[in-house]
C-alpha cells in the first residue's frame, strides 16, 4: 500500500513564527504536492515538485516556500505564519503517467493564533 | 469560470436509493478524470477513475461526456457507509507533473 505521512496531525503556532510541515512518501513517486483545504473553497494547490530540487508554484504560493532535497520528502515552509494561513494542509504524491492518481497524507490542521 | 464545478449539495437520501452526481469541467484539454471520496476530517481517497467508455465498480458507475465536458457518478443501492463528500477531479499534465484540479465536492448523507 502507498503510504504518505505528514509530520503532525495538529499544530498551533503564533503569528510571525516560522512553520515547517513535512511530508514523506514510500512509493518512490516522482511527483509531490502541497494543498490547503478550506470550507467552501475545496483543495487549492500551493506548490508541487516533479523531481528532487525541482519546484513549481501552484495556484496560491504567496506566503509559502517548499524544499525537496530527497525524492521521498517534500517540506512546506511558512516563513512568517499569519492567521489567514490557518487551514488543513494536505500533502500528496503520484507517479508520472496520466493515469496515476494522487495519494494523500492524513493532513495537518494548522491553527495560527 | 472554475476549472471544475460541482453541485455542493447536500444530498440526503434514504438507504437503498439511487443517487447521481454531476460535474462539469472547463478545459477541453483535460485528459484524465477521477472521482475521489473524502470522509469527514479525513484525506481524499480515490474512488474510481473515469474512462471515455464509462466504467462500473460494483454499485458505482462513472460516465464521461467529452463533448459536453461533463462527468457523472451514479451510486445504486446506497449504504449508510456511502455518506461522504465526493470530489470530481480532472487531471491536466503540466510541465513534469500531473496536476489535479479538484471540485469543491458534493456532500452525500444516506439516512437509515
Amino acid at each position: 500500500d502507498v503510504k504518505v505521512t505528514q509530520s503532525s496531525r495538529y499544530l498551533v503556532k503564533r503569528t510571525g513564527e516560522k512553520v515547517f510541515l513535512e511530508c514523506v512518501q514510500d512509493m518512490d513517486h516522482e511527483n509531490m504536492f502541497w494543498y490547503r483545504q478550506d470550507p467552501g473553497l475545496g483543495l487549492r494547490l500551493i506548490y508541487f515538485s516533479y523531481d528532487v530540487k525541482m519546484k513549481e508554484k501552484g495556484d496560491i504560493p504567496e506566503g509559502y516556500s517548499v524544499s525537496r532535497e530527497k525524492k521521498e520528502r517534500f517540506s512546506l515552509i511558512l516563513e512568517s505564519a499569519s492567521t489567514n494561513q490557518t487551514s488543513m494542509y494536505l500533502c500528496a504524491s503520484s507517479g508520472l503517467t496520466l493515469l496515476d492518481t494522487q495519494y494523500f497524507g492524513p493532513g495537518t490542521r494548522l491553527t495560527v493564533l | 469560470r472554475k476549472e471544475v464545478e460541482q453541485d455542493p449539495g447536500p444530498f440526503n437520501v434514504p438507504e437503498g436509493a439511487t443517487v447521481a452526481f454531476n460535474c462539469t469541467y472547463s478545459n477541453s484539454a483535460s485528459q484524465s478524470f477521477f472521482w475521489y471520496r473524502q470522509d469527514c476530517r479525513k484525506e481524499p481517497k480515490l474512488l474510481m477513475s473515469v474512462y471515455s467508455s464509462g466504467n462500473e465498480d460494483g454499485r458505482f458507475t462513472a460516465q464521461l461526456n467529452r463533448a459536453s465536458q461533463y462527468i457523472s457518478l451514479l451510486i445504486r443501492d446506497s449504504k449508510l457507509s456511502d455518506s461522504a463528500t465526493y470530489l470530481c477531479v480532472v487531471n491536466r499534465r503540466h510541465t513534469g507533473a500531473n496536476n489535479l484540479f479538484f471540485g469543491t465536492g458534493t456532500r452525500l448523507t444516506v439516512i437509515p
